[in-house]
């Protein structure tokens, strides 16, 4: 399977306590987004990165958060002191670049990873 | 801002029976619009895109959508509903970003629960 992967996929966590998930994209994808999805709503855009350049941060990406694509090819989101309100399912997508550097306008999205903070 | 409305949280159709999900956007320019479906432990899996063109996009698995500018509508069809239809689809607008530069995130509806009945 040569699609975007997430890792873990599920991840139960106590309060307070750091988790780190790490995406795959699809191979040459220059562009990698993360976006969060909570019970009942769509995918929320939480940041985006162009090779291993992290161009933009979404208000919802508190200071706890972080997100790294140190060599522009995998992707880690770490949320430091966990809160119940982090519960979600964490997306994370990949886009590639035309001929041209023109942007795809399609997304590819993985799995997800499921994060519950009891 | 971009932002993006699905005014059913669930839509029940009959097999064999035509079906359409609803989509409207608001945009400060030209719209990309887009559905994607979204089965139980799954990613989201693109089905269909509006660029520019013809107003009616064909797209996977017999699913169409119909542009209305006048309406500001994106409305998901398809002719004859099958059980395997049966998920959660979400409609989705792209942010074109500054001038000379696209950012690439995607704006969601909140989703519409499609239940096909055999």
């Amino acid at each position: 399977d040569t699609g975007v992967s997430q890792n873990p996929r599920h991840k139960i966590t106590k309060r307070g306590q750091n988790v780190t998930f790490r995406c795959d994209p699809i191979s040459e994808h220059n562009r990698l987004y993360w976006y969060r999805q909570t019970l009942g709503q769509g995918p929320e855009f939480l940041t985006y990165f162009q090779n291993e350049a992290q161009l933009e941060k979404s208000r919802l990406l508190s200071d706890r958060f972080s997100a790294e694509r140190p060599k522009g090819s995998f992707s880690t989101l770490e949320i430091q002191r966990t809160e119940q309100g982090d519960s979600a399912m964490y997306l994370c997508a990949s886009s590639p670049r035309l001929a041209g550097g023109r942007m795809s306008n399609e997304q590819f999205f993985g799995p997800g990873t499921r994060l519950t903070v009891l | 801002a971009q932002s993006v409305a699905q005014p059913e949280d669930q839509v029940n159709v009959a097999e064999g029976n035509p079906l359409t999900v609803k989509c409207t956007y608001s945009v400060s320019g030209n719209p990309y619009l887009f559905w994607y479906v979204q089965y139980p432990n799954r990613g989201l899996q693109f089905l269909l895109k509006y660029i520019t063109g013809d107003n009616l996009v064909k797209g996977s698995y017999g699913f169409e959508a119909e542009f209305n500018k006048s309406q500001t509508s994106f409305h998901l069809k398809k002719p004859s509903a099958l059980v395997s239809d049966s998920a959660l689809y979400f409609c989705a607008v792209r942010d074109m970003g500054y001038r000379g530069s696209t950012l690439g995130r995607l704006y969601f509806g909140r989703g519409t629960q499609l239940t096909v009945w055999p």
